[in-house]
């Protein structure tokens, strides 16, 4: 079983809404990450959080830590069409073993 | 800066057939990873290395070997394809636990 689970797995919003997105994990972790993807290319990486941080900001993007209940979770802010895309969550390890989760889908629509 | 190279971009192979997948990184990277990803699914991690000369098993190895005889260079290979291990394939580097750097993927179909 994969370390990381996001939920939802589909998420449909319009233009200027924002965006939730959950990650939850299995064991302990040295930080997390989120990636994005869009359809047929690779993951870019978005933010880092460590497990001794609660709260990042970059943008638009903000993000949560939870470690004693083995979630983060992604919040986009005022979304637009072009952040439709695939959002991947990947738990790191002590061991820097990256672990991706199966990712919520997000389509924006305009 | 090329960042992470991953070649041949799309292969298609009959059962039973070997093949090599290529990953080159220009970034000095300590940390190298390979990964499948099916549709619908999340990328699952086949090996990875954590220097020259090491590699280690991740989370689904069987039918999958590799190699890093170099540091900037990570190989996959397959040495009896399978139609199960059609999927996308990416490679990717990183220092030590900090931002991953992904290629851009290659499609292998295994008919």
């Amino acid at each position: 079983s994969q370390q990381g689970e996001e939920d939802p797995q589909a998420l449909s919003i319009q233009e200027g809404e924002n965006a939730t997105m959950n990650c939850s994990y299995k064991t302990s972790i040295n930080n997390l990450q989120w990636y994005r993807q869009n359809s047929g290319r690779g993951l870019v990486h978005l933010i880092l959080i460590r497990s001794n941080e609660r709260e990042k900001h970059s943008g638009r993007l903000r993000v949560t830590l939870d470690t004693s209940k083995k979630s983060s979770s992604l919040l986009i802010t005022a979304s637009r069409a072009a952040d439709t895309a695939s959002y991947f969550c990947a738990s790191i390890t002590g061991g820097f073993k990256t672990i991706f989760g199966a990712g919520t889908r997000l389509f924006v629509k305009a | 800066n090329a960042g992470v190279t991953q070649t041949p971009k799309f292969r298609v192979l009959k059962t039973g057939q070997s093949m090599t997948l290529l990953c080159a990184q220009d970034m000095n990277h300590e940390y190298m990873y390979w990964y499948r990803q099916d549709p619908g699914m999340g990328l699952r991690l086949i090996h990875y290395s954590v220097g020259e000369g090491t590699t280690a098993k991740g989370e689904v190895p069987d039918g999958y070997n590799v190699s890093r005889l170099k540091k900037q260079n990570f190989l996959l290979g397959l040495e009896s394809a399978a139609p199960s291990q059609t999927s996308v394939y990416f490679c990717a580097s990183s220092y030590a636990g900090n931002t991953i750097y992904f290629g851009e993927g290659s499609w292998l179909t295994v008919v």
